[in-house]
């Protein structure tokens, strides 16, 4: 799998966007860009995958850059609820979701 | 939440002692994957298990290792404890082939002094 870059840390107001950004510009051309999140003391959870196209589901959009290098996780509304540790990993899809290789993650902290 | 549940939620353990943790799949899950997560670090990949066999290992000694159960549950068990051994223990359980995502239960968080 594809190593991801993260920034270690991130703050952001509530109630704006929370943008999230993720360098992986070894990505090979089959590998998809997954995000999870960990609110603390909990396990990770998924949020939203994408291969080349920009996705959008109920809790987040991602953007990809066309030369797939990067991508942004972009919270709309941030809540405070939204504070935690949010993880890009990239993973050729169909192979098994068990086995995920985790960086360190960006702490997103949502200040009132 | 999801549906795989991790017990015993805290634990201490004296160096040296061996320690058993233990995880229910999600319904319909058949795969469960163990990860090891220290203070202030992602989780690393230590085994996954698929129908009652290791299906991948990441770097970690012998001293780990696992069961699965014809329910899909499962145990991860570590021999001689170490200090370093001190972490949040994930499980997670999802289907073979990746096209549902992986889901995690609420750790086991081992201290060992």
């Amino acid at each position: 799998d594809a190593k991801t870059t993260q920034p270690p840390s991130m703050d952001c107001a509530e109630g704006r966007a929370a943008n999230l950004p993720c360098n992986h510009s070894t990505i090979s051309g089959n590998e998809y860009v997954y995000w999870y999140r960990q609110i603390h003391s909990q396990g990770p959870q998924y949020i939203i995958h994408g291969l080349k196209n920009n996705e959008t589901n109920e809790m987040a959009s991602l953007i990809i850059t066309e030369d797939r290098k990067s991508s942004t996780l972009i919270l709309p509304h941030a809540t405070l609820r939204d504070t935690a540790v949010y993880y890009c990993i990239v993973r050729v899809l169909g192979t098994n979701a068990g086995k995920s290789t985790f960086g360190d993650g960006t702490t997103l902290t949502v200040k009132p | 939440e999801t549906g795989v549940t991790q017990s015993p939620t805290h634990l201490i353990k004296t160096r040296g002692q061996q320690v058993t943790l233990r995880c229910s799949s999600q319904s319909g899950h058949n795969t469960v994957s163990w990860y090891q997560q220290a203070l202030g670090q992602g989780p690393q990949f230590i085994f996954q298990y698929y129908r009652e066999e290791e299906n991948g290992r990441g770097n970690f000694p012998p001293r780990f290792s696992g069961l699965q159960f014809p329910n899909y549950s499962s145990e991860l068990n570590v021999n001689a404890l170490e200090l370093d051994d001190s972490a949040l223990y994930l499980c997670a359980s999802s289907q073979p082939g990746g096209v549902t995502e992986a889901f995690f239960g609420q750790g086991t968080r081992l201290t060992v002094v």
